[in-house]
């Protein structure tokens, strides 16, 4: 079956331009992650969904990042006024038991 | 959450079994064990998980230690598909499924031919 698809699979920005990346889940799952990987690092936790309810948004590093998932299936997550820190993977995974389904990621360079 | 140290690297030859080693001292008696794997270029696949007894499926086996301080990911045959970063993670199962898994650095295996 389909997996978890993320896009655009690869975006470049200027600093200070917002951007939206977009995640589409697995049909069915209720539990939504997003994650940044910089290069040569593990995946670092940003934000968690149930369903529509954000239940965890520990891991965003500012006021600059959200992440929305308005009807509990498609989410996205904004950057905003983009900075060169935060240039990395942004991963997303959805699950609906005991193990995550990642998907192939959205690599951002800003420039 | 409790923390694992895996190698920062180890290197296989092809067609040969490989065994990765992890410790996790301060297991809890809820934490799964659950290993993950990054090829280049791909988000993480799950691997395998188990919380005390040992565990076999398709990709890989789990051997975990009686005192369940550490466990060994073992790839009965090595590929050169097989070259990735292997993640070993513990999960707390008392907190539910939306507990994130908190990834460390991994081991980076390199498989040749």
């Amino acid at each position: 079956g389909a997996g978890v698809s993320q896009s655009p699979r690869y975006k470049v920005a200027k600093r200070g331009q917002d951007v939206a990346l977009r995640c589409d889940p697995i049909s069915g799952h209720v539990s939504l992650f997003w994650y940044q990987q910089a290069l040569g690092q593990g995946p670092e936790f940003l934000t968690y969904f149930q369903n529509e309810a954000q239940l965890d948004k520990s891991g965003l590093p500012s006021d600059r990042f959200f992440a929305e998932r308005p009807e509990g299936s498609v989410s996205t997550l904004k950057i905003q006024r983009t900075q060169q820190e935060d240039s990395a993977v942004y991963l997303c995974a959805s699950s609906a038991r005991d193990r995550l389904y990642f998907g192939p990621g959205t690599r951002l360079t800003v420039t | 959450d409790a923390k694992t140290t895996q190698p920062n690297s180890m290197e296989s030859n092809e067609e040969e079994p490989v065994h990765l080693p992890c410790n996790h001292s301060t297991i809890s008696g809820t934490d799964y064990i659950h290993w993950y794997r990054q090829l280049p270029s791909q988000g993480p696949e799950y691997v395998i998980h188990g919380l005390t007894s040992n565990v076999n499926n398709r990709m890989a086996s789990l051997a975990i230690a009686e005192d369940r301080k550490s466990s060994t990911l073992i790839l009965h045959r090595a590929t050169l598909r097989d070259a990735a970063v292997y993640y070993c993670i513990l999960r707390d199962v008392k907190k539910g499924y939306g507990n994130k898994l908190v990834f460390g650095a991994g081991t980076i295996l390199r498989v040749k031919s």
